[in-house]
């Protein structure tokens, strides 16, 4: 399964727009990309999820290169809700048997300033 | 109405004592999990049912024991606890997607646990 590389922490400052990138050098054609979201004292939530070029909702949008060695999340005009760990996540996402052995890692802790 | 609850949300116990963490997820969902997230915010995968059968059993110590009576129900007991068991443990579900190849996990809030 493949293991993602992301970093550790980031800081913004509220308003601006936060790209987070993730690294997934040995990704596999069926994968998708997963990003999911944690507060505190919160279990991650889903938040987007892409398999080639760009996909965009409510929340963020995610970008993929045509390598899909890596991807980046985007949060537009970021506030100080979104101070939270943010993980990436690479593989076959619909059996259970697969999706449970994703690879969470660390995440990436964003702290939004205000 | 909470998707994924559990309970409790907090524990505090003696080494060597015994204990549960219970799980029920009313988004009927097939599949069901327990993680376990240390300190610095590792999260790994520990066990996970589809319609109460094993099909993960990461590397725990068999002191840790899930059960599922039921697919709506996973619950998890830990024996003779010691101190590195202290943790923040998350159940999850998802539902096996049979043409698209997508998957979403959705957690519970969490269980900290804390070893004296």
């Amino acid at each position: 399964l493949a293991k993602t590389t992301q970093p550790i922490s980031m800081d913004s400052y509220e308003g601006q727009e936060v790209n987070i990138t993730c690294s997934h050098n040995n990704i596999a054609t069926n994968d998708y990309i997963t990003w999911y979201q944690q507060f505190p004292s919160q279990g991650p939530r889903f938040i987007i999820q892409g398999y080639k070029t760009k996909v965009t909702n409510e929340v963020a949008s995610l970008f993929i290169p045509a390598d899909r060695k890596s991807s980046t999340l985007s949060l537009p005009r970021v506030s100080l809700s979104d101070t939270a760990v943010y993980y990436c996540l690479v593989g076959d996402m619909y059996r259970g048997s697969t999706l449970g052995r994703l690879y969470f890692g660390r995440g990436t802790q964003l702290t939004v300033w205000p | 109405d909470t998707a994924v609850s559990q309970t409790p949300k907090y524990l505090v116990t003696q080494m060597g004592n015994d204990k549960s963490i219970k799980c029920e997820q009313n988004l009927g969902h097939d599949t069901m999990y327990w993680y376990k997230q240390d300190s610095k915010k590792f999260l790994k995968i520990m066990f996970s049912y589809n319609n109460k059968e094993l099909i993960i059993n990461e590397t725990v110590p068999n002191r840790f024991s899930p059960k599922s009576p039921d697919k709506a129900h996973l619950n998890l007991h830990i024996n003779s606890l010691e101190l590195g068991d202290s943790a923040v443990y998350f159940c999850a579900s998802s539902q096996e997607r049979l043409a698209v190849n997508t998957g979403e996990l959705f957690f519970g809030e969490g269980s900290r646990l804390t070893v004296l």
